[in-house]
């Protein structure tokens, strides 16, 4: 298993500004994903990080909201840009092993936007 | 398009007695399954996982899963509940095509009575 941490853990914003989460994992990883879990809901994937590379999109996610980093196999940053209240989520992290399928996800960042 | 769906949105069961939460699945190929488990507050723990091979498979925290390409269905079992099973719990399906992105069904919350 990989052990990741997010920071922070939970932020209250006003509108209108932005937040930049961050990811880190234990050990290297291929694959880095980023999730949302809206209010009592499941959770929709926002992307794949991709290290070295552009981050991959899911539809109804945009590059210009959610700007990905991936610098290394061990980190990536997740930006919610321009936020407004329907952006109040948790948004996680997960990764993917070199030696399996297997996804491990971080405790979480709680969002707030007032 | 793959998709999960969990029947039940909430569940309620006496302590100690055995417990079924139902997922069933929309894939083209063998599909890789899933549950996580999500306690209030925290971040998506992986209870087991489904690739291939042996249909029954066991987990952690004494859950146990049984796939059934027939129903499409991936429906996880306890004999006996313990009141820290409560929380929610996710089925997902994995896309082999490349790299592991999940699809989350909606989610079970289990509610357990002492």
């Amino acid at each position: 298993s990989a052990v990741i941490s997010q920071k922070p853990s939970r932020d209250i914003c006003q509108r209108g500004t932005s937040l930049t989460i961050q990811c880190q994992v234990d050990s290297q990883v291929t694959m880095m994903f980023w999730y949302r879990q809206q209010p009592g809901q499941s959770l929709t994937l926002i992307a794949t990080a991709n290290q070295g590379s552009e981050a991959t999109y899911e539809s109804g996610f945009v590059i210009d909201k959610f700007p990905i980093s991936r610098p290394n196999l061990t980190f990536s940053t997740l930006t919610v840009s321009n936020m407004s209240p329907e952006d109040s989520s948790i948004y996680l992290c997960s990764v993917q092993t070199l030696s399996s399928y297997e996804q491990y996800f971080g405790p979480g960042t709680r969002l707030t936007v007032t | 398009a793959q998709s999960v769906t969990q029947p039940d949105i909430h569940i309620t069961v006496s302590e100690g007695a055995s417990l079924e939460l139902r997922c069933n699945y929309s894939y083209g190929a063998t599909p890789y399954l899933f549950w996580y488990v999500q306690s209030p507050g925290q971040g998506l723990q992986l209870l087991l996982k489904y690739f291939s091979g042996d249909t029954l498979v066991q987990g952690i925290k004494g859950f146990e899963a049984e796939f059934k390409r027939s129903q499409s269905s991936f429906n996880l079992r306890k004999p006996s509940v313990h009141w820290s099973d409560a929380a929610e719990y996710f089925c997902a399906v994995g896309d082999s095509g490349g790299y592991n992105k999940l699809i989350f069904g909606a989610g079970t919350r289990l509610a357990v009575h002492p």
